[in-house]
């Protein structure tokens, strides 16, 4: 089955650092992939949804400076948080559309710490 | 605005009985729900889905409901089993395109022996 692929699984950094997390569909190629972000014991919130070849959507409320968004390829699409502050800190998943199979397939997510 | 909601956020159920997961929506557009489990620190894996044109689909130990009159789908899971423990996730979109989805706030399932 399609298979995507989250990288770091757990990331610590810096207050002003900046992170950048891979998203990788595995077996499939993904002109679509969306990010979310989930606060504990809180809902996953879509942040922006990554297209191949354009700019990324990002959802209201959602600063596209500082979660940079690239989807250079037909099966990764990058996140960068910049300058992260500890708020920023959060589990991080990213999604795939197998388009063939149409089948969404999550990520097994990122964990950002901000120090 | 949390156009997905699930109202329990937590439910414990005994090894065996019938599980019960509810969940609500707000956006009559919404034509197409999912179902997804996730253990802590791993991404959501899908369980299962059910379209507007339906009103009931199964999957083995797994049957989601859907009543679009009242906005309301439930997850009924028969027998419930220890491995079950998880927190599920209800989540509604469009058919037929690469759509994000909307989530709802989860329910934690607990089973117990």
């Amino acid at each position: 089955g399609a298979v995507v692929s989250q990288h770091p699984s757990w990331v610590i950094c810096k207050s002003g650092t900046s992170v950048k997390i891979e998203c990788r569909s595995l077996d499939f190629q993904a002109t679509t992939m969306f990010w979310y972000r989930q606060f504990p014991k809180q809902s996953l919130m879509l942040m922006a949804t990554s297209n191949e070849g354009s700019k990324a959507t990002y959802e209201q409320g959602v600063e596209k400076d500082k979660f940079l968004i690239n989807h250079a390829s037909l099966t990764l699409s990058t996140l960068t948080v910049t300058s992260a502050h500890p708020e920023d800190s959060s589990f991080y998943i990213c999604s795939a559309v197998d388009l063939t199979a149409n089948v969404l397939t999550f990520g097994a997510g990122s964990r950002l710490t901000v120090l | 605005d949390q156009q997905v909601k699930q109202n329990s956020p937590s439910l414990s159920v005994q090894e065996g009985r019938i599980s019960i997961l509810n969940c609500d929506y707000t956006n009559s557009m919404f034509d197409y729900f999912l179902w997804y489990k996730k253990y802590p620190a791993e991404g959501p894996t899908f369980l299962i889905s059910i379209s507007s044109i339906k009103d009931k689909n199964e999957d083995g130990r797994f049957t989601v409901f859907l009543n679009k009159s009242a906005k309301h789908l439930s997850l009924h899971i028969v027998p419930s089993q220890p491995g079950d423990s998880a927190v599920y996730f209800c989540a509604a979109g469009w058919a037929g395109t690469a759509s994000k989805l909307t989530f709802g706030t989860g329910t934690r399932l607990q089973v117990t022996l």
